[in-house]
């Protein structure tokens, strides 16, 4: 079985500044990637997701997240963040060949001006 | 309408009521999910279904009764539920279960915020 663990549950930024949020997981076989991105009252969208190829992957709105194997982590990064970025954030994993999802509890981003 | 659509977006009900939760997917997929979302808690996936078969069905309470009359549709019966329940169901769909060795992207609607009273 996989299992995912977002150490942070919030984590507060000014506008502009810098973020990592971590993701790490635990899996005996080999797996997708992804994180997904929500806003208040809406449903998740997906942000990026890594397959194969290069363990650096973007996605949508600035993101990117670099896959690493030895450590077991798939973290998440913008340089810049923007009040709009304010959403919860939840990183995921599959088994490959597979679609079902093993979600984190999400990690909260918070920016402020 | 576009993407994954789901109906209500709110619902309060009491414990001994019936409803049930709709959801649609425009987008020409296979598969099909329901997703229980709760306070500080991961995400739980509930039920899987591919070409109108259920192919998964992560021990849920049998208060809940999924059915998925085709590709496009997916219902989430409910029946004495009781106020744990209350959280936000989230229904999504991928392209196909991803077994052909690729995996499919999910996509998902905005949830259907339930409170049992």
């Amino acid at each position: 079985a996989q299992s995912v663990t977002q150490l942070d549950s919030q984590v507060p930024v000014f506008e502009e500044a810098p973020v990592e949020l971590r993701c790490n997981y635990s899996s005996s076989v080999s797996v997708y990637l992804f994180w997904y991105v929500q806003y208040p009252n809406q449903g998740l969208q997906l942000l990026l997701k890594y397959l194969s190829g290069s363990t650096l992957v973007k996605g949508i709105n600035g993101f990117e997240a670099e896959f690493n194997k030895s450590q077991t982590s798939f973290h998440l990064r913008k340089p810049s963040v923007h009040i709009s970025d304010t959403a919860e954030y939840f990183c995921a994993v599959s088994k490959q060949g597979y679609s079902t999802l093993t979600f984190g509890k999400g990690t909260m981003l918070l920016v402020s001006p | 309408e576009t993407g994954v659509t789901q109906t209500p977006r709110h619902l309060v009900m009491g414990m001994t009521n019936k409803k049930s939760l709709k959801c649609e997917q425009h987008l020409g997929h296979n598969a099909m999910y329901w997703y229980k979302q709760s306070a500080k808690k991961p995400l739980e996936l509930m039920f899987v279904y591919s070409l109108e078969e259920r192919v998964e069905n992560n021990s849920v309470p049998s208060r809940f009764s999924p059915e998925c009359p085709n590709s496009s549709h997916l219902f989430l019966h409910l029946h004495t539920l009781q106020p744990e329940d209350s959280a936000l169901y989230l229904c999504a769909s991928s392209q196909d279960l991803g077994l052909a060795g690729i995996t499919d992207t999910q996509y998902f609607g905005p949830g259907t915020r339930l409170t049992v009273l």
